[in-house]
């Protein structure tokens, strides 16, 4: 099975603090994404990447860069942290050169971050 | 524009009764649909998928559901729920529109299940 780790489960951090959110995965996969997820807003898209240092904008990227300088890691990264950025943060990766509808995307289990 | 929604934000059931979760969507051409499922504190599983074919997909856990086309709709279903299926279910849809697979979701339905 496709394996999505996150490295940290659960962040606390300070205002202004640099943060980064790690995501490997062990299957080869060309595409990675990025989401926040919110209580009544469901799942936003941040960023995400479909090759080794490609990144595209997601719905949400303000606050927010990646980086992918290997296949297998996505960095997810809040140059200066806010309170508004308190959420829970999914990444996900999926095959490609497929149809893009084709490609299912499996989650890793989030990193939940708390911003003081 | 593309969207999912999912009119019920929650939804109680008694152990052993049906359930049906309902997605509707909006999408200029025939989407491909998914339902995830996501535990307390944990990321999303992949329940079933709709691509083509079968309008009525059999997904893991015993759950299903029905693409139709004419309604726009991609209702979930179950016919015997079970207390380990209280959970958040999100509804999303993709196309191949060059959008690299990337999800559009739902802002999901929470399950709660009654003893």
């Amino acid at each position: 099975d496709v394996k999505v780790t996150q490295s940290s489960r659960y962040l606390v951090k300070r205002t202004g603090e640099k943060v980064f959110l790690e995501c490997v995965q062990d299957m080869d996969h060309e595409n990675m994404f990025w989401y926040r997820q919110d209580p009544g807003l469901g799942l936003r898209l941040i960023y995400f990447s479909y090759d080794v240092k490609m990144k595209e904008k997601g719905d949400i990227p303000e606050g927010y860069s990646v980086s992918r300088e290997k296949k297998e890691r996505f960095s997810l990264i809040l140059e200066s942290a806010s309170t508004n950025q308190t959420s829970m943060y999914l990444c996900a990766s999926s095959l490609g050169g497929l149809p893009s509808g084709a490609n299912v995307l499996t989650f890793g289990a989030g990193s939940r971050l708390t911003v003081l | 524009a593309q969207s999912v929604t999912q009119p019920d934000i929650h939804i109680t059931v008694s152990e052993g009764a049906s359930l049906e979760l309902r997605c509707n969507y909006s999408y200029g051409a025939t989407p491909y649909l998914f339902w995830y499922v996501q535990s307390p504190g944990q990321g999303l599983q992949l329940l079933l998928k709709y691509f083509s074919g079968d309008t009525l997909v059999q997904g893991i856990k015993g759950f299903e559901a029905e693409f139709k086309r004419s309604q726009s709709s991609f209702n979930l279903r179950k016919p015997s729920v079970h207390w380990s299926d209280a959970a958040e279910y999100f509804c999303a849809l993709t196309g191949d529109g060059g959008s690299q697979g990337n999800l559009i979701f739902g802002k999901g339905t929470k399950l709660s299940v009654k003893p």
